[in-house]
């Protein structure tokens, strides 16, 4: 099987910009979460999606959206970027119904300048 | 609030050491994970535990899960240079419910 795809790789964007990353999961995955990674704060949790809902929210402002389609691809949106939001954006998908075992994706690094 | 804590932060060891490293909490967790993750990718599942006291083995490396399921500890035999990597300890809680991360270990071997 083919594992978490992520695209793009690697995004540079300017303060008060919008940037959208894609996530592709293994197929059959049908649970989607979002993290970001930066080495001050470790892993932290922003989203969770199953089957097109979201199931579970992080501690992270509005401006970071996301939403799955309906096969099970996930989009996150993150709206007036600030220099903060620079970090490692990682998907991961999970072939359960529970959270637990998840399989990551290489992650989108992003740069805001 | 349940946090995961590990340690050390960081090490850096001669090629053919031992080494453990720790995760603790003060919240009993349902399932507790290992990952590693190199330079530029995602991490990587290792191994997951769910029964206290539960031992496995992968390889040169051995996982324990504690008696209480608040802790977990991951030995490495003979490390070597492509043992290198952040380590990274996860708990769940039953349900649906995210998995809470540590912030993990930075694992230097040198050859």
């Amino acid at each position: 099987k083919a594992g978490v795809t992520q695209t793009p790789r690697y995004l540079i964007k300017t303060r008060g910009q919008q940037v959208t990353l894609s996530c592709s999961p293994i197929s059959g995955h049908r649970s989607v979460s979002w993290y970001q990674q930066t080495p001050g704060q470790g892993l932290q949790f922003l989203f969770e999606y199953f089957s097109e809902t979201q199931r579970n929210k992080g501690n992270f402002p509005g401006r970071f959206s996301g939403r799955q389609f309906s096969n099970s691809r996930s989009e996150m949106n993150v709206s007036t970027l600030e220099l903060g939001d620079s970090a490692l954006y990682l998907c991961a998908s999970s072939g359960t119904g529970l959270s637990y075992e998840q399989y990551f994706g290489p992650g989108t690094r992003l740069t805001v300048t | 609030t349940q946090l995961l804590e590990q340690s050390p932060q960081f090490l850096s060891i001669q090629e053919g050491e031992n080494l453990t490293v720790y995760c603790n909490s003060s919240s009993v967790f349902s399932s507790l994970q290992w990952y590693r993750q190199e330079p530029g990718e995602g991490p990587v599942l290792l191994v997951t535990v769910v029964t206290g006291g539960e031992v496995k083995k992968l390889k040169r490396l051995t996982f324990q899960f504690g008696d209480a399921r608040k802790d977990s500890s991951l030995h490495i035999t003979a490390a070597q240079p492509g043992d290198t990597g952040l380590y990274l300890c996860a708990g769940g809680d039953s349900g649906n419910t995210p998995l809470v991360f540590g912030k993990g270990t930075r694992l230097s071997v040198i050859a």
